[in-house]
């Protein structure tokens, strides 16, 4: 049973650091790509960036130049770091695993974010 | 990039049916994921793939598309399916992970 534990600052002021880190527990952790999603007050799922054991990202290009995202596959863990955060940055953070597949015919990928952390608050004054 | 439409609410009675729907261009490239988020909780998948249920899914909860619509359908639907629903594919591009607003289901 595959389990994703995070931890992270929950307080920050404005132009700080966010740091988050994604453990994973109890299952594979090369061969899926790992992501990082937001969900602001009151608001929908958005998704920030994700990456694959050997270092291979894709980020959301409306956070791209404030966004990293890195990997220790040593320790099964994976980061996220968000740089000069404003109060709009206020929301909760969940890591997840992302599952990838297909199915045919005709050829359609699907992916899907199978595992969740428990998600952290952060709020930015 | 590409974008998600989920109507923002629908409602239920128990023990009917209900069908969530997620419109975009990039669903005639990809499956839509499903998830289901009660308050206070982190998303849980529901439905993936063509229509696959995690374990655990009940089977009242089942996937389909037709053309650039992807529905998401509980048959016989419980007070405890009440919850914002949100599905999500990959952009045209195939880089981004993109979702619909949610929908907020009432079972009332």
């Amino acid at each position: 049973q595959v389990q994703l534990q995070q931890w992270g600052a929950g307080l920050l002021k404005s132009a700080e650091t966010l740091s988050l880190t994604c453990a994973v527990y109890g299952g594979t952790f090369g061969g899926y790509y790992w992501a990082w999603i937001r969900q602001a007050p009151g608001k929908g799922l958005e998704w920030l960036g994700e990456i694959n054991h050997s270092g291979t990202t894709y980020f959301n290009p409306s956070l791209k130049s404030r966004v990293i995202i890195s990997v220790d596959a040593s320790k099964a863990q994976f980061s996220l770091k968000l740089n000069s955060v404003t109060v709009a940055d206020t929301a909760v953070y969940y890591c997840a695993r992302l599952l990838l597949g297909a199915t045919t015919p005709p050829l359609f990928h699907y992916f899907a974010l199978d595992v969740w952390g428990q998600g952290t608050t952060v709020t930015i004054s | 990039s590409s974008e998600l439409t989920q109507d923002p609410a629908v409602s239920v009675a128990p023990g009917q049916t209900v069908r969530i729907t997620c419109q975009g261009d990039s669903l005639t490239s990809y499956h839509a994921t499903w998830y289901q988020q009660k308050k206070g909780q982190a998303p849980l998948l529901v439905i993936y793939g063509k229509n696959n249920r995690p374990s655990g899914i009940p089977p009242r909860f089942s996937g389909s598309r037709s053309g650039n619509t992807a529905s998401l359908t509980i048959t016989g639907a419980q007070a405890e399916d009440e919850a914002d629903y949100y599905c999500n594919s990959r952009d045209s591009s195939g880089d981004q992970l993109i979702f619909g607003g949610g929908t907020k289901l009432t079972v009332l």
